[in-house]
């Protein structure tokens, strides 16, 4: 069982529609969770942090954390063609100061 | 530095070759990771240091594999006899700390190493 599970897309919709991406985790020792972006050729760049339960939002991004479901959410509002990207989930475990990434979901905002 | 440094941006090298990476971390994170990422595939964890040390190194592919850190800051990840599937982007990052739970985990990236090997 990999330890960081994402739904692998690839995942279109419409500019201005709300994306959703999901991610489950199997380590429970996982304290810290993080979602990055990935343009195509490009490293992946950290755009959010969750560590409690609940959600937590930043402008149009808004993650949501349930640890007793081992189960890791971004949603995505009014999206924009410059959202087109691969969206990794993450999660340090402190078991093992392992980083942890999914697969990846590749989201297209169609214009 | 600003961000995490990594040199050379791009390695051709020639199967059996010997190749060093270098990574430069943020200034002030002790916690440094090494991964590698293949064509269209996901994030591969090779190590992570806590300082100078690395607890743990059972994610690197093989023995040809190996890193060390050294004064707390800058990380070599070394590939001997490089071979044909050791091509991929090695990409590097740094955080604060390895502290639970906490915004010191948060781990940014370097523009990443593109190693082929021919």
């Amino acid at each position: 069982q990999k330890e960081v599970e994402q739904n692998s897309g690839p995942l279109s919709v419409p500019e201005g529609a709300i994306a959703s991406l999901n991610c489950t985790y199997s380590d429970r020792g996982s304290q810290s969770f993080f979602w990055y972006r990935q343009y195509s050729g490009k490293s992946p760049e950290l755009i959010m942090s969750i560590y409690s339960n609940g959600d937590k939002e930043d402008g149009r991004f808004t993650a949501q954390l349930n640890k007793a479901s081992q189960y890791v959410s971004l949603l995505i509002r009014d999206s924009q063609p410059s959202d087109s990207a691969t969206y990794l989930c993450a999660a340090y475990s402190d078991n093992d100061y392992k980083l942890s990434f999914g697969a990846g979901t590749t989201v297209t905002v169609r214009a | 530095g600003a961000g995490v440094s990594q040199s050379p941006s791009n390695k051709v090298t020639e199967k059996g070759k010997d190749v060093e990476l270098r990574c430069d971390p943020i200034s002030g994170h002790t916690a440094l990771y090494w991964y590698r990422q293949s064509l269209g595939q996901g994030l591969e964890f090779l190590i992570y240091f806590q300082g100078n040390s690395a607890p743990d190194k059972s994610g690197l592919p093989s023995d040809r594999f190996s890193a060390e850190r050294t004064g707390g800051s800058v990380s070599t990840l070394t590939i001997q006899r490089t071979q044909q599937e050791d091509s991929a982007v090695y990409l590097c990052a740094s955080s604060l700390a390895l502290v639970r739970g906490d915004i010191n985990t948060e781990a940014f990236f370097g523009q990443g190493t593109r190693l082929t090997v021919v």
